[in-house]
């Protein structure tokens, strides 16, 4: 069965500081991969995708990266972290007719 | 642009009682998903509705699209206390070819009252 990991869980990080949020998938391969927020109280917003290695789209223009190194790896960034940044972040896979989300990773920026 | 609304946002109910969540989408999709979210928690797959006419059910909950009128509904029949949650809709569509994405309604929360 496929199953994500995410990590780390929770997150506490200044102002300016780099981040880095890794997502691995198992089970499947060549998977659609995908990075969403949650601002609090708030719906799902996709912030990258990625349809194989080394393919990156971004959807929203923000302070954040996206790499996808290996086919089952998927990798947030950010080199300055903003206050703006804070939120609940999660990995996906899907394929047509089903998507499965991470654990999720809930970064504070103070 | 796609639109996904959900209403109500905010539910607050007594056990026993029965009540619908509506999911409107602004442009065509087949797929359409339901999901919940308990607090400081990732989502948990409910139903997955593939077709116009599709009805799925669950326990005391039910899910059915139209995707002809782009509307889904999520029904509650005698609510229990462990169905309070944040419920999210989303509609499916494609991005690329071979690639698609989720796009969410603004979620409707659910609270339960003995």
């Amino acid at each position: 069965s496929q199953t994500i990991h995410q990590w780390p869980a929770t997150l506490v990080q200044p102002v300016g500081s780099p981040l880095s949020l890794e997502c691995t998938v198992e089970g499947t391969s060549n998977p659609n991969l995908y990075w969403y927020r949650q601002a609090a109280g708030r719906g799902l917003q996709l912030l990258f995708y990625s349809v194989g290695i080394g393919q990156i789209s971004s959807e929203v223009p923000q302070n954040l990266s996206a790499s996808r190194p290996q086919d089952r790896q998927f990798i947030l960034s950010s080199k300055k972290l903003l206050l703006s940044d804070s939120g609940f972040y999660l990995c996906a896979w899907s394929v047509p007719g089903e998507a499965f989300f991470g654990q999720g990773t809930r970064l504070t920026v103070v | 642009e796609l639109k996904v609304e959900q209403n109500p946002l905010f539910l607050s109910m007594q056990e026993g009682k029965n009540y619908t969540i509506y999911c409107n989408y602004s442009t065509t999709s087949d797929r359409l998903y339901w999901y919940r979210q308990d607090p400081g928690k990732s989502l948990e797959s409910l139903f997955v509705l593939l077709s116009n006419g599709a009805v799925k059910q669950e326990g005391r909950l039910m899910a059915s699209l139209d995707t002809k009128a782009r509307l889904s509904t999520l029904h509650i029949t005698a609510a229990v206390h462990d169905l309070s949650a944040t419920y999210f809709c989303a509609v499916d569509i494609l991005i690329i070819q071979g690639a698609q994405k989720l796009v969410f309604g603004q979620g409707t929360r659910l609270t339960i009252n003995p």
